[in-house]
């Protein structure tokens, strides 16, 4: 069974330019997750879909950043106004219903590079 | 902000030598603790979920153990392979939802 994939692997863009990356996660998985690594840094949580509820966003960090997951499948995050502080790996989760014990399946993840 | 440290930041051993490293947590409300190896250019892999404090879990040489009243979880490599150069993330969740990752250990072994 495939993965989960992202695209595009790479997106490089010039500041103030809106960008989207996508993610297509597990069948079946009802849970979705979005994060970002900057260089240095861990993993920050963006934004948390599952099933049918209202997502958790609290994790995105300024307006620009917005994500939708059409049909409970298919994901995309869209960075507005792109800032050279957005530049970071994008990387996309899903899991099971029972997040919180069950495993977070990862995607390879977007790199994102604002010049 | 709950915050999930892991220590060392990096770690250089050879091959044949077992190692071991930290992730450290707030123990308040814990949930669940899980371990993922990212190796470069590919995705972060699941290792374990622990969420009995005494936890102990084992695969093939890599065990972790998890101590929930302290917070604290150790993560283990027997006899380390060139292979295992990988970066280390601990996450952990709480009774909300979220998965807390650490910023990771970045492992290299030399042959």
């Amino acid at each position: 069974g495939a993965g989960v994939s992202q695209s595009p692997s790479n997106k490089v863009t010039e500041k103030g330019k809106d960008v989207e990356l996508r993610c297509d996660p597990i069948s079946g998985h009802t849970a979705l997750y979005w994060y970002r690594q900057s260089l240095g840094q861990g993993l920050e949580f963006l934004i948390y879909f599952q099933g049918n509820s209202a997502p958790d966003k609290s994790g995105l960090p300024s307006d620009r950043f917005s994500a939708e997951r059409t049909g409970g499948s298919v994901s995309t995050l869209t960075i507005q106004r792109t800032q050279q502080e957005d530049s970071a790996v994008y990387l996309c989760a899903s899991g099971r219903e029972d997040y919180s014990t069950d495993t977070q399946y990862f995607g390879p993840g977007t790199r994102l590079t604002v010049l | 902000i709950l915050n999930v440290e892991q220590s060392p930041q990096s770690l250089h051993v050879q091959e044949g030598d077992s190692t071991n490293f930290t992730c450290s947590f707030p123990s308040s409300n814990f949930y669940a603790l899980h371990w993922y190896r990212w190796e470069t250019a590919k995705s972060p892999e699941a290792l374990f979920v622990m969420t009995l404090n005494g936890d102990e879990k084992k695969k093939g040489r890599i065990s972790a153990t998890l101590n929930t009243k302290e917070g604290y979880s150790y993560l283990y490599i027997k006899g380390s392979q060139p292979e295992d150069s990988a970066t280390y993330l601990c996450a952990c969740t709480y009774n909300f939802n979220k998965f807390y990752f650490g910023s990771g250990t970045k492992l290299n072994v030399k042959p």
